[in-house]
């Protein structure tokens, strides 16, 4: 069976502070897609990266990371410098790779707040 | 956002009214989603679509049915509402194995 654990519930931090969301896997296929998405307050879900499980390289993206490791099965996001734009629900999520479609699995997400 | 229109965004009914939730795209996709968010679970699929009247269910499916009699649209269904299936939906899309994109939710409370 597939799973995604974060096991964050809800982190605050100041203004400038670095902060890293943590998501565990389980699956037992050899390829995989893990991803995250951001919910700001608005509601809406945004996607931020798609990682192939082929691929272990780390990934930046301005003050975005990701340090995907297939040893300890995480795939773990680091905010370096946030800011209070930055508050948000993040959602870790895991799928197959299929010829019809990828069902993605979700964790419960991790609730950032960013204090001025 | 990526052409997805959900509707209606808020809805309120009582129990054992039937609903109906729409999600439209306009970017010819091929694979439609239904998921629900409830505190503590994350999102969770309800039934998906791969083609026109193509349709399979997800995690959560009891109590749903889907419909997806044209490419832009995929109707979710409650035939009889219950106060479990008080939620927010989303609708999502992909095209060939491409990331998934969400439409904006709808807010459903069911008394």
């Amino acid at each position: 069976a597939q799973k995604v654990t974060q096991a964050q519930t809800e982190i605050s931090v100041v203004e400038k502070e670095d902060v890293t969301l943590d998501c565990v896997y389980e699956t037992r296929d050899t390829t995989y897609y893990l991803f995250w998405y951001k919910q700001p307050p608005s509601g809406e879900l945004v996607f931020l990266i798609r990682r192939n499980s082929f691929d272990e390289q780390n990934e930046i993206s301005g003050r975005y990371s990701w340090n995907f490791q297939k040893s300890t099965s995480s795939f773990n996001f680091t905010i370096t410098a946030s800011q209070v734009v930055d508050s948000a629900v993040y959602f870790c999520a895991l799928s197959g790779v299929t010829t019809n479609t990828d069902k993605l699995i979700f964790g419960t997400g991790t609730r950032l707040q960013v204090f001025p | 956002d990526a052409g997805i229109t959900q509707s209606p965004r808020h809805k309120v009914t009582e129990t054992g009214t039937p609903v109906t939730l729409r999600c439209h795209q306009t970017e010819n996709h091929r694979y439609m989603y239904w998921y629900r968010q409830d505190p503590g679970h994350g999102l969770r699929l309800i039934h998906y679509s791969y083609g026109v009247k193509d349709t399979d269910k997800g995690e959560v499916s009891d109590g749903y049915s889907v419909s997806r009699s044209k490419t832009e649209d995929f109707l979710l269904t409650l035939e009889s509402a219950t106060s479990s299936q008080t939620s927010v939906y989303f609708c999502a899309i992909s095209e060939g194995g491409q990331p998934q994109h969400f439409g904006d939710g709808t807010r459903l409370s069911i008394l």
